[in-house]
């Protein structure tokens, strides 16, 4: 089983600043097979990147991921209060697993 | 329009039966897969397994193997989740998603459902 690590597990912020989130696998995700989503209070998760850096539908472009092999990483470019909540990584290639969070919070 | 809607909450005692469901419909159900995951209270997402349109067995994580049953009823677009035996730790929200295609490159997890709530409690 692929286990999934994100850090940090909170990131204090302030709307307009920059997010940068990170997904670390125990061992390589094939064929970058990683998708990235967002969770707010009461609602169900929304996906915003999968193939590593591919948005899906209607995510705005200050939404970006990278990375390969065991390190991924979303960046928010520029944060607006509604992107305050927590993000989750989930490798697709064996099986599936999600990471554990990172709660993006307001500082 | 892509939806998933997932049958109401649900309250039970431990060693009760349980059936929960998910309607696909805006699209081809029998073309896609639908996994369920779970969420207990203030933690993460679990992926408990998933089925693809019912011709082929169920694929669980090995957390959740034999402890829920996964079905589909293609003629109903409407994929279950059940427990024989609930227990107290079996209380979460549990949702269920579609992934973005059958190929390997499109298994994330596109649409989602708003999520089951079930309390076991005594």
């Amino acid at each position: 089983e692929i286990v999934l690590t994100q850090s940090p597990g909170t990131l204090s912020l302030s709307p307009g600043e920059r997010a940068t989130l990170s997904c670390r696998a125990s061992q390589s995700v094939s064929s970058s097979y990683l998708a990235w989503y967002q969770q707010k209070p009461g609602q169900a998760p929304r996906l915003l990147i999968y193939g590593a850096s591919s948005r899906a539908t209607g995510i705005p472009d200050k939404f970006s991921g990278s990375g390969s092999g065991t390190d991924f990483t979303l960046t928010i470019s520029r944060l607006d209060p509604e992107d305050f909540a927590v993000y989750y990584c989930q490798q697709y290639g064996t099986w599936w697993t999600f990471g554990p969070g990172t709660k993006v919070e307001i500082k | 329009e892509v939806q998933l809607v997932q049958s109401g909450a649900e309250v039970k005692k431990p060693g009760e039966s349980l059936k929960i469901s998910c309607k696909g419909s805006g699209y081809s159900f029998t073309d896609y897969w639908i996994g369920w995951v779970r969420q207990m209270p203030g933690k993460g997402l679990e992926w408990m397994g998933i089925i693809y349109r019912g011709d082929s067995d169920p694929k669980y994580s090995p957390s959740f193997q034999g402890q829920v049953t996964i079905s589909v009823d293609k003629s109903s677009s409407t994929a279950y989740l059940q427990w024989s035996s609930l227990k107290a730790s079996d209380s979460a929200m549990y949702y269920c998603a579609r992934t973005g295609g059958s190929a390997y490159y499109s298994r994330y997890f596109d649409f989602w459902g708003q999520g089951t709530l079930v309390t076991v409690s005594s």
